[in-house]
């Protein structure tokens, strides 16, 4: 599976917004690219999902680049709630490969007041 | 994280006990999975039930066994509990039909376990 590069930690002020990076050259073209965050204390949860285009949903957008090689998740208006780690993860999409998400160390979010 | 129910929330045993983890999920979904989280690392796969009366091993099966007793819930077993198996353990469900890359999984709030 290809691998993803995020870096360790991020800051960001309260109520601005904050682009999370994620690089993954190694890409294939039966990739989606899957956002996930994990608040203190709790399981991971579902952010976004794309494949080539660009997405938005009702908790984040996801610029994804033209080659594929790179991603950036965008929170429109950071809150403290948003400080968590943030996984982007590559998930095969052919039928013999759903199983695996092939978790990294993530980014820690941290949002100053 | 509300479809997806986990007990016990937290759990202490000596080396050499066992004890079951159990998973329960409210939202129909066919594919089950058991995940391990040591600190500051991602989620590593344990096992996984694809549909009901199915399983399979993920990356690190070794010194756990898994019951996919019904279509909702997803049991995991340690038979003789080892220092090293002290992490966090979540379960999580995928609805799969269609394309599976193209599914989100949803987590449970995990069980944490220490073993003394």
């Amino acid at each position: 599976d290809a691998k993803t590069t995020q870096p360790n930690s991020m800051e960001s002020n309260e109520e601005e917004p904050v682009h999370l990076p994620c690089n993954h050259s190694t890409i294939s073209g039966t990739d989606y690219i899957h956002w996930y965050r994990q608040l203190p204390s709790q399981g991971p949860e579902y952010v976004i999902h794309g494949l080539t285009s660009n997405v938005n949903n009702r908790m984040a957008s996801l610029a994804i680049a033209e080659d594929r090689k790179s991603s950036t998740l965008i929170l429109h208006r950071a809150t403290l709630r948003d400080a968590a780690v943030y996984y982007c993860i590559l998930r095969d999409y052919r039928l013999d490969s759903n199983y695996q998400l092939i978790w990294g160390a993530g980014t820690k979010l941290i949002i100053k007041p | 994280n509300a479809g997806v129910t986990q007990t016990p929330k937290f759990q202490v045993l000596k080396t050499g006990q066992s004890m079951t983890l159990q998973c329960a999920q409210d939202m129909n979904h066919n594919s089950m999975y058991w995940y391990r989280q040591d600190p500051g690392m991602g989620l590593r796969l344990i096992y996984y039930s694809a549909s009901e009366g199915t399983t399979d091993k993920g990356e690190v099966p070794n010194g756990y066994n898994v019951s996919r007793l019904n279509k909702r819930e997803f049991s995991l077993r340690l038979e003789s509990a080892a220092p090293s198996q002290t992490s966090v353990y979540f379960c999580a469900i995928q609805h799969s039909t269609g394309l599976y890359g193209n599914q989100p999984q949803h987590f449970g709030d995990g069980t944490r376990l220490s073993i003394l």
